[in-house]
C-alpha cells in the first residue's frame, strides 16, 4: 500500500513557539491532504483539507491565521502552529489521497502522527 | 446534518466473533471505510464497500446495506492484538470523509 511520512513524531515546546509538521507521500502522488487533531480518548477531527497548489480548505471553528497549510508540491505538506499554546497539545495525523478516482483514489493513507506538547 | 453513530465499546473473548455496527447519515454515499486505530497510534485501512453486500478478508468482514444505511465489522478468531479502536467513516457527495466516533474493542483472555 501506499506510505505516508510525518515529521517529527513528537515535539516538546515552550508556549508561544511555533512548530511545523511535515507530510509526505513517499510512493505516490497525492492531489490532497488532509490534517486531523485527536485529543485523548476522541475521534478524529478533520481540522482541513489541502489540494497542491491552492489554499486549504479550513473546518469550520479551526483558526487559519494560527494553523498555517502549505501543499507546495504532490508530495509535501506542512502544518504549522503557530503560537503554540498548552491547548494546542494533541496528537496530529495527516493523510493523503492519490485522487487516482474510483475506489481505490477514494482511500485516504494516514501518516503515523505527531505527538505535540507544549509546555 | 451529517451522523455516524457506533458502539462506544464493547467486550469480546479472545477466540470469539465480535460484530461492530454502524449506521450513517450523510449527504450522498461514495464508499464506507473501516479503519482500526491502535492506541497511540495513527488509523490503519480495514476495509472499504460502495457496493452491497459482504467483504471477506481474512478473519476480518465488512458488510455494507445502503438502503437502510447500515454497516458492520465482523472479527472472527479474536486474538488480543485485536483490542483497538475501531473507526466507520463514510465518503460523502464531495468526497469528505464523515467519521464516527470509534468503536472501543476490549479483548479478554
Amino acid at each position: 500500500g501506499a506510505v505516508v511520512s510525518q515529521h517529527p513524531s513528537w515535539v516538546i515546546c515552550k508556549s508561544g513557539t511555533s512548530v511545523k509538521i511535515e507530510c509526505r507521500s513517499l510512493d505516490f502522488q497525492a492531489t490532497t491532504m488532509f490534517w486531523y487533531r485527536q485529543f485523548p480518548k476522541q475521534s478524529l477531527m478533520l481540522m482541513a483539507t489541502s489540494n497542491e497548489g491552492s489554499k486549504a480548505t479550513y473546518e469550520q471553528g479551526v483558526e487559519k491565521d494560527k494553523f498555517l497549510i502549505n501543499h507546495a508540491s504532490l508530495t509535501l505538506s506542512t502544518l504549522t502552529v503557530t503560537s503554540a499554546h498548552p491547548e494546542d497539545s494533541s496528537f496530529y495525523i495527516c493523510s493523503a489521497r492519490d485522487g487516482a478516482g474510483g475506489p481505490e483514489g477514494n482511500e485516504q493513507f494516514f501518516g503515523p502522527g505527531t505527538r505535540l506538547t507544549v509546555l | 446534518g451529517q451522523n455516524i453513530d457506533q458502539p462506544t465499546e464493547m467486550t469480546a473473548t479472545e477466540g470469539a466473533i465480535v460484530q461492530i455496527n454502524c449506521t450513517y447519515q450523510t449527504s450522498g454515499f461514495n464508499g464506507l471505510f473501516w479503519y482500526q486505530q491502535h492506541a497511540g497510534e495513527a488509523p490503519t485501512f480495514l476495509s472499504y464497500n460502495v457496493l452491497d453486500g459482504l467483504e471477506e478478508k481474512g478473519r476480518f468482514s465488512s458488510f455494507l446495506s445502503r438502503s437502510k444505511g447500515y454497516s458492520y465489522l465482523l472479527l472472527k478468531e479474536l486474538q488480543m492484538k485485536d483490542s483497538a479502536s475501531y473507526l466507520c467513516a463514510v465518503l460523502d457527495s464531495n468526497y469528505q470523509l464523515i467519521w464516527g466516533a470509534g468503536t472501543k474493542l476490549i479483548i479478554k483472555p
